[in-house]
């Protein structure tokens, strides 16, 4: 079993709906969470960082985690085209080692 | 400022040659790590170098791969006698001093044939 489980898709949305992305995880130790988002040929950009359990909005995007469920989800409300692209999710325990998990890969259609 | 940076952005090769991978990290940042990237497989950790201290080879996949950080700036990944699984793009993060946040060159795709 991996420990990050994430679906790829790919996710096929309308331009203007909320997007839905998700990741579970397996090891408790898991302290920082993070979405990148990667588009084609480019690196990951991060997108979202949090620490522990909880929501934290950055504008039209919500990270949330749960920690009870070994659960986070990546909100992005509005979708635009231009949010077509590659969102993987990370967590650290700490120092510097960081999981990713295989990415979801979203199209949202004009 | 100008970001991470790696060259080639695409290098194919044959079947058991050498190759070099070459990643410029962002100015002033100490942490420096190397994944690989697999269809499907989600980023694969490698290498990580901190300032001056020892690198974190653990992620290394086989004796085949090694890696170094010149004055603390420019590192080289070197995949020797390569085989058709080590096709995959290959990815540079650097971060600045105490913090996490990693910044991701666009990468070198390698393609054995």
């Amino acid at each position: 079993q991996k420990e990050v489980e994430q679906d790829p898709g790919p996710l096929s949305v309308p331009e203007g709906a909320i997007v839905s992305l998700n990741c579970t995880y397996s090891n408790s130790a898991f302290q920082y969470f993070m979405w990148y988002r990667q588009y084609s040929r480019k690196g990951p950009e991060l997108l979202m960082y949090t620490y522990s359990s909880g929501n934290k909005e950055d504008g039209r995007f919500t990270a949330q985690v749960d920690k009870s469920s070994k659960y986070i989800s990546l909100f992005i409300r509005d979708s635009q085209p231009s949010d077509s692209a590659t969102y993987l999710c990370a967590m650290m325990r700490g120092g510097f080692k960081t999981i990713f998990g295989a990415g979801t890969r979203l199209f949202v259609k004009a | 400022g100008a970001g991470v940076s790696q060259s080639p952005s695409n290098k194919v090769t044959e079947k058991g040659k050498d190759v070099e991978l070459r990643c410029d990290p962002i100015s002033g940042h100490t942490a420096l790590y190397w994944y690989r990237q697999s269809l499907g497989q989600g980023l694969e950790f490698l290498i990580y170098f901190q300032g001056n201290s020892a690198p974190d080879k653990s992620g290394l996949p086989s004796d085949r791969f090694s890696a170094e950080r010149t004055g603390g700036s420019v590192s080289t990944l070197t995949i020797q006698r390569t085989q058709q699984e080590d096709s995959a793009v290959y990815l540079c993060a650097s971060s600045p001093p105490r913090e996490d946040t990693q910044y991701f060159g666009p990468g070198t795709r390698l393609t054995v044939l």
